[in-house]
């Protein structure tokens, strides 16, 4: 199994530029997730879809993000206009469905913003 | 509002150590308990969890956790450690019947030879 797959690892940019981060869940695995980590404020959830349906997107900062799951195997998370303050790692995590399964995390995008 | 206190933001441990990393949580009924692991660079991967039953719980690389209801604490342990044991180790809840993870804020574990 080749795990949750992220794409780009590494990723800087200009302030004002869009960003998507993509994300391939577990083949099977129904509920995935997107995370943002930073120094300041750890490690906190944006969003979860369950079913390609976002279940709870209260974790997303503001208007600037926009995530979605147009099919079971892939995800989209991006940022438009992107800002410095945006700078962190992103990860992408995915389990089969229900409460207490276990989440498998991606590697990561590290995102920098100029 | 649930919330996971990890008090710890940084251990130094020598090699052949015993360690215990500490882990306190915030809520009204039992939660499900993680502990996943981060090594730099790397995304995070689970340790060990509980769910209920056994109060001691085993997990993978050697280490446990013991769940303490009275206390609401849920600490990790590994009776002798490895240097690459050297990570980031966090503590996370779910609500039951609620698949969001609240982490905690982190330990960062040193081992020295």
């Amino acid at each position: 199994d080749a795990g949750v797959i992220q794409s780009p690892r590494h990723e800087v940019t200009e302030m004002g530029q869009e960003v998507t981060l993509r994300c391939k869940p577990i083949s099977g695995h129904n509920s995935l997730f997107w995370y943002r980590q930073t120094m300041m404020r750890g490690l906190e959830l944006l969003i979860y879809f369950n079913n390609n349906v976002p279940i709870d997107d209260s974790g997303m900062p503001e208007d600037r993000f926009s995530a979605k799951m147009p099919n079971a195997s892939f995800s989209t998370l991006k940022i438009q206009p992107s800002e410095p303050r945006d700078s962190a790692v992103y990860f992408c995590a995915s389990s089969l469905d229900a409460s207490g399964d276990t989440q498998y995390f991606g590697p990561g995008t590290r995102l920098t913003v100029l | 509002a649930q919330s996971v206190t990890q008090p710890d933001i940084h251990i130094t441990v020598s090699e052949g150590a015993s360690l215990e990393l500490r882990c306190n949580y915030s809520y009204g009924a039992t939660p499900y308990l993680f502990w996943y692991v981060q090594s730099p660079g790397q995304g995070l991967q689970l340790l060990l969890k509980y769910f209920s039953g056994d109060t001691l719980v085993q997990g993978i690389k050697g280490f446990e956790a013991e769940f303490k209801r009275s206390q609401s604490s849920f600490n990790l342990r590994k009776p002798s450690v490895h240097w690459s044991d050297a990570a980031e180790y966090f503590c996370a809840v779910d609500d039951f019947g609620n698949e969001k993870l609240t982490f905690g804020t982190g330990t960062r574990l040193t081992i020295i030879p």
